[in-house]
């Protein structure tokens, strides 16, 4: 299995900031996932960040709002603009399988975010 | 907690008896279903999967069955036990490579009575 940390585990912003938040894997990776987990909610998926092009963004989901990098094969960041206090939020980062064959993924601990 | 599944549907069953959750999914083009776990403050945990080609998996407690003809997917855990509260995902993929996205459905809670 993969290893996956996230920096800040939480944080509480004030509205009209932005925060960016890290994800590192212990191993690289081709395709790694960004969530939103929205209170009491199910996880809906953000963007996939592939390493060397733009990350694909889902319906409802714009890169000036939730800019991606993906440096590297072990980490990336997205990061939440002009916040609200509907960005409030768990941010989950997510991996494909490593090295056991494709099917399983593999997340991340979470970002709370509070905007206030 | 993190307040994770606080609004969800809740299953309610004794310790030691068998928990069963439902989930429907809407994509008859999925190829890969996966059962996750979530606890309180944590990302989700991979349970079991199983394949679109497949009707039941087996795991160590834990046994899938997915029903095609009426798109229903189903995790079943034997002698439920307190460590097994917690909120639980179904989720679909189509295709098998790694940009394959996973599209998550929504959740159960599953609450243990001693």
């Amino acid at each position: 299995s993969a290893v996956i940390s996230q920096k800040p585990s939480r944080d509480i912003c004030q509205r009209g900031t932005s925060l960016t938040i890290q994800c590192q894997v212990d191993s690289q990776v081709t395709m790694m996932f960004w969530y939103r987990q929205q209170p009491g909610q199910s996880l809906t998926l953000i963007a996939t960040a592939n390493q060397g092009s733009e990350a694909t963004y889902e319906s409802g989901f714009v890169i000036d709002k939730f800019p991606i990098s993906r440096p590297n094969l072990t980490f990336s960041t997205l990061t939440v603009s002009n916040m609200s206090p509907e960005d409030s939020s768990i941010y989950l980062c997510s991996v494909d399988g490593v090295g056991r064959g494709l099917d399983e993924q593999y997340f991340g601990p979470g970002t709370r975010l509070t905007v206030t | 907690g993190e307040n994770v599944g606080l609004h969800l549907p809740t299953l309610s069953v004794q310790e030691g008896d068998n928990s069963i959750i439902n989930c429907a999914y809407s994509n008859s083009a999925s190829d890969y279903f996966i059962w996750y776990k979530q606890e309180s403050g944590k990302g989700p945990q991979f349970i079991i999967d199983i394949r679109s080609n497949m009707d039941k998996r087996q795991g160590q407690r834990v046994t899938v069955l997915l029903n095609k003809t009426v798109k229903h997917l189903s995790l079943q855990i034997a002698a439920t036990q307190p460590g097994d509260s917690a909120v639980y995902f179904c989720a679909e993929k189509i295709g098998y490579s790694s940009a394959s996205k996973i599209i998550f459905g929504s959740g159960t809670r599953l609450s243990i009575r001693p």
